[in-house]
């Protein structure tokens, strides 16, 4: 079945850690996002990219960074920088050009600092 | 910052009654409007988008658009309490050649048996 993967489905990161969340997907869609969740918030851009090898910063994306070396792929590196990444993590696709009636979440994964 | 501003909730209801959520954007030039359902600790899916100023119905709900006054709504016909959950609007804000959606905070609705 086609969809998209996160991994993994909790993760801690200690004190001055980077650590590297997974979203990989098979829908063959072009455009990929990262989001952000915090309790009781809707969801926030991070980072998002439209085709492999290119990408564009979101509404808060200090302290993240993101590769899009593979259309498949697309893993968002929560670095020492952000000082506050406790927050539910989401990926999406969609396919470019026909807007958001197809854009498709994983099934996100928590972050919490130890 | 284009905005997309919801009542946080809870909206609490009975079985059988009519949700109605509300959503405003400050956004004119916004085109598209999309309503997610995301239950607790689980990803956001969609349930209904809309285009044209009106109604599109769609089984129990129906989302209704007045790009005027800048507001979209979602009702829930004969609620029922696995329609608890927290509903968010989206955007898609208008300028720039890239996609974006912009969310808004959610409603959190609760279906009382």
């Amino acid at each position: 079945d086609g969809g998209i993967t996160q991994s993994p489905k909790y993760l801690f990161r200690k004190e001055g850690q980077n650590v590297t969340l997974s979203c990989e997907q098979n829908l063959n869609h072009d455009a990929m996002y990262w989001y952000r969740q915090d309790p009781g918030q809707g969801l926030r851009l991070i980072y998002y990219s439209q085709i492999v090898n290119d990408f564009q910063k979101g509404d808060i994306a200090e302290g993240y960074s993101v590769s899009r070396e593979k259309k498949e792929s697309f893993p968002l590196t929560v670095t020492s920088a952000q000082k506050n990444p406790t927050a539910f993590y989401l990926c999406a696709s969609t396919t470019s050009g026909t807007g958001f009636e197809k854009l498709f979440f994983g099934s996100g994964t928590q972050l919490s600092v130890l | 910052q284009k905005e997309v501003e919801q009542n946080s909730g809870p909206l609490s209801v009975p079985e059988g009654a009519i949700a109605s959520l509300n959503c405003t954007y400050s956004d004119r030039g916004s085109q598209s409007f999309f309503w997610y359902r995301q239950y607790s600790g689980k990803s956001p899916e969609l349930i209904m988008f809309i285009y044209s100023n009106g109604d599109k119905e769609d089984g129990r709900f129906t989302a209704q658009l007045n790009k005027a006054s800048q507001y979209v709504s979602l009702l829930i016909r004969d609620s029922q309490p696995s329609d608890s959950a927290t509903y968010l609007c989206a955007v898609k804000v208008s300028g720039g050649s890239n996609y974006k959606l912009t969310f808004g905070k959610g409603t959190l609705l609760t279906v009382n048996p």
